[in-house]
């Protein structure tokens, strides 16, 4: 049981290219988030999902895509990458329900040049 | 919508002290707060959760209170450690909303 398992770790990219991170969970969980961290800043959502085909767009949305076309994945895209982007990108996951906690990945570093 | 906010921002101890992270929060809706430890290069770990139907919980040294009229709640960490060194993450949930909003954080160092 591997909970949550994020790819990449790290990534360089240079303006304008584009990338997509994936999050990939394997407790069946309905739910799933991906936040991005930065000093000083905590945890801001981007994007989540409620469910296979569903996505619905967080606190700072813009920039990023997303995608859940397995219930499992859920893949984060930076169409045209800014170095603003520049940042530690985290995934959850949790089931349905209220009051239920979420389960966080490690991580990917990503860094824009 | 829900607003949380966390202090302080930098906690130093000594080691066998206690360290307390306070939060408060903005909706009085609000029925769920886990608290999340994260260690370096790691992601969130959860490591206690209240709801609020219960005005504490402990777990060994770990303890967290909420007071529900004030709109605040606290973790207690007791006899600290060299590995409670970490940044600690308060948050607050609506039950049946699909999001949950975090304090920014605090970074505790445990000191010999």
């Amino acid at each position: 049981n591997a909970g949550v398992t994020q790819t990449p770790k790290f990534r360089v990219l240079k303006t304008g290219q584009s990338m997509t991170l994936l999050c990939a969970q394997d407790m069946n969980h309905e739910y799933m988030y991906w936040y991005r961290q930065d000093p000083g800043m905590g945890l801001r959502l981007i994007h989540y999902s409620v469910g296979e085909g569903t996505t619905a767009k967080g606190e700072v949305p813009d920039g990023y895509n997303v995608s859940r076309l397995k219930k499992q994945n859920f893949l984060l895209g930076l169409e045209s990458a800014a170095p603003s982007q520049t940042s530690v990108y985290f995934c959850a996951s949790r089931f349905q329900g209220g009051n239920q906690p979420q389960h966080f990945g490690d991580g990917t570093r990503l860094s824009i040049l | 919508g829900e607003n949380v906010e966390q202090h302080p921002s930098t906690l130093s101890v000594q080691e066998g002290d206690s360290a307390v992270i306070k939060c408060t929060y903005s909706d009085s809706a609000s029925n769920y707060f886990p608290w999340y430890k994260q260690e370096l290069g790691k992601g969130p770990q959860l490591i206690i959760d209240i709801r609020s139907n219960v005005g504490e919980k402990k777990d060994q040294r770990i303890a967290v209170t909420l007071n529900k009229t004030a709109k605040h709640f606290s973790l207690h960490i007791t006899e600290t450690q060299p590995e409670d060194s970490a940044v600690y993450f308060c948050a607050a949930s609506i039950f049946r909303d699909d999001k949950i909003i975090f304090g920014k954080g605090t970074r505790l160092h445990i000191l010999p």
